[in-house]
């Protein structure tokens, strides 16, 4: 079966650019999307389809992918991007998510 | 503006079934898939089947085929998600989002809107 892999947790200070991955076979050849979680809320859609964001989703979040790899990157994170990502793509007409990386900025 | 509610909170004891609802509004329910999500603890976010909504065509994730029935209301414009033979493995919070819009390819489309999460608990 497919796979996406993220790093369990990625840290940052405020202000700075925090960079998550996610990886997969051949992930450069597919749509992926990012999702944000905040404790007790619904996951959020923050990119898709490589690098746009829907309506409301500041500037500072920005996606890239290549080769095995897509990146979610957020420039000046702040306080209030503390949360957990997801990366999601399509294998075979199944959804695959990454398993989550927790953003803390400190 | 675009909702999905679901339905509250379950308790079910091991071997039983749940039914969760999802109702659209501020969209046309036809008009894009609906996908189903869960979320437990500790765990990404793991891919349970999409619903065409329109014609009524579904795809379940292969883990969960054989106990997995997804289905719409069109004139309430609800979609629903039917679990059974539910084990303790089944805990977690189910959710419905909106999938790709009819006209494009269901592998394309985004989760742009999520329901606010149902807590299914399975314990004896």
């Amino acid at each position: 079966s497919y796979e996406l892999t993220q790093p369990p947790s990625v840290s940052v200070s405020p202000g700075q650019t925090a960079s998550i991955a996610c990886s997969g076979d051949n992930l450069g050849e597919k749509y992926v999307c990012w999702y944000q979680k905040k404790v007790g809320q619904s996951p959020v859609l923050i990119i898709y389809q490589y690098n746009k964001r829907p309506s409301g989703i500041p500037e500072r979040f920005s996606g890239s992918n290549s080769g095995n790899t897509a990146t979610l990157t957020i420039s000046g994170a702040q306080a209030l991007d503390e949360a957990d990502y997801y990366c999601q793509a399509w294998h075979r007409s199944a959804a695959v998510f990454g398993g989550g990386t927790k953003l803390t900025v400190l | 503006q675009v909702q999905l509610v679901q339905s509250a909170a379950e308790v079910k004891k091991p071997g039983a079934s749940v039914k969760v609802s999802c109702q659209a509004s501020g969209y046309t329910l036809t008009g894009y898939y609906i996908q189903w999500v869960r979320l437990a603890p500790g765990q990404g976010p793991e891919w349970i089947g999409w619903i065409n909504t329109n014609s009524g065509g579904i795809n379940y994730a292969e883990k969960f085929q054989g106990r997995v029935t997804m289905t719409r209301d069109k004139s309430t414009s609800t979609a629903y998600m039917d679990l059974s033979g539910l084990t303790s493995d089944d805990t977690a919070v189910y959710y419905c989002a909106r999938g790709a819009a009819m006209a494009v390819l269901v592998t394309q489309g985004p989760f742009d809107y999520w329901g606010q999460g149902t807590l299914v608990t399975v314990s004896s």
